[in-house]
């Protein structure tokens, strides 16, 4: 089975604070995502890697960074987390082929800023 | 800009019952929809693909159908059990570079 792992359940940081997500896939994909989850705003993309070292922004990039050094791991990163930045972040890699793309999907971090 | 919406943010039904979720979308055509399940405090799980040249789909209790007319999916969980409760999402392929959008998904309680 396909596993993506995010290396916190549950994390509270300070206002300020630099904030590293971590993700970890086993099943060798190249296209990596991170969404933040919201009460009524539902999914939103906030970037996503399609290779080593490769970045593009999704919809809501600001006041975010990534980071691909290798394959496997696609880090998050709040350069300095502020209170609008508590939410869920869901990490996910992507199965291809054969025109079949789905989603795996982390079990998410739950951060808080205080 | 591209919209998807899904009808019902709660939908509560008997054990036994057919669950019907419904998806709209607008502005933009899809390739092909996908619906996940998302149970509390996870992330969503892949449930189905339906492509634009097909009109139905089905896995086990599960079906979709994909109206690329209507822009709509319809999902449905037959003789639904307590087990099924969940918060479904729908999930078109589209976005400025090709991505899925998400629905805001619609949390099903199936009471027994």
């Amino acid at each position: 089975d396909v596993k993506v792992t995010q290396s916190s359940r549950y994390l509270v940081k300070r206002t300020g604070e630099k904030v590293f997500l971590e993700c970890v896939q086993d099943m060798d994909h190249e296209n990596m995502f991170w969404y933040r989850q919201d009460p009524g705003l539902g999914l939103r993309l906030i970037y996503f890697s399609y290779d080593v070292k490769m970045k593009e922004k999704g919809d809501i990039p600001e006041g975010y960074s990534v980071s691909r050094e290798k394959k496997e791991r696609f880090s998050l990163i709040l350069e300095s987390a502020s209170t609008n930045q508590t939410s869920m972040y869901l990490c996910a890699s992507i199965e291809t082929g054969a025109g079949n793309e789905k989603l795996f999907f982390g079990s998410g971090t739950q951060l808080s800023v205080l | 800009s591209q919209k998807i919406e899904q009808n019902s943010e709660a939908l509560n039904i008997q054990e036994g019952k057919t669950a019907t979720l419904t998806c709209n979308y607008t502005n933009y055509s899809p390739a092909y929809l996908q619906w996940y399940r998302q149970d509390p405090g996870r992330g969503p799980v892949f449930l189905l693909l339906i492509r634009e040249n097909e009109k139905e789909k089905r896995k086990e209790r599960l079906k979709v159908t994909f109206d690329t007319t209507l822009k709509q999916s319809l999902f449905h969980i037959t003789a639904s059990q307590p087990a099924d409760s969940a918060t479904y999402l729908c999930a078109p392929k589209g976005g400025s570079q090709g991505n899925l959008i998400f629905g805001k998904g619609t949390k099903l309680s199936v009471k027994p």
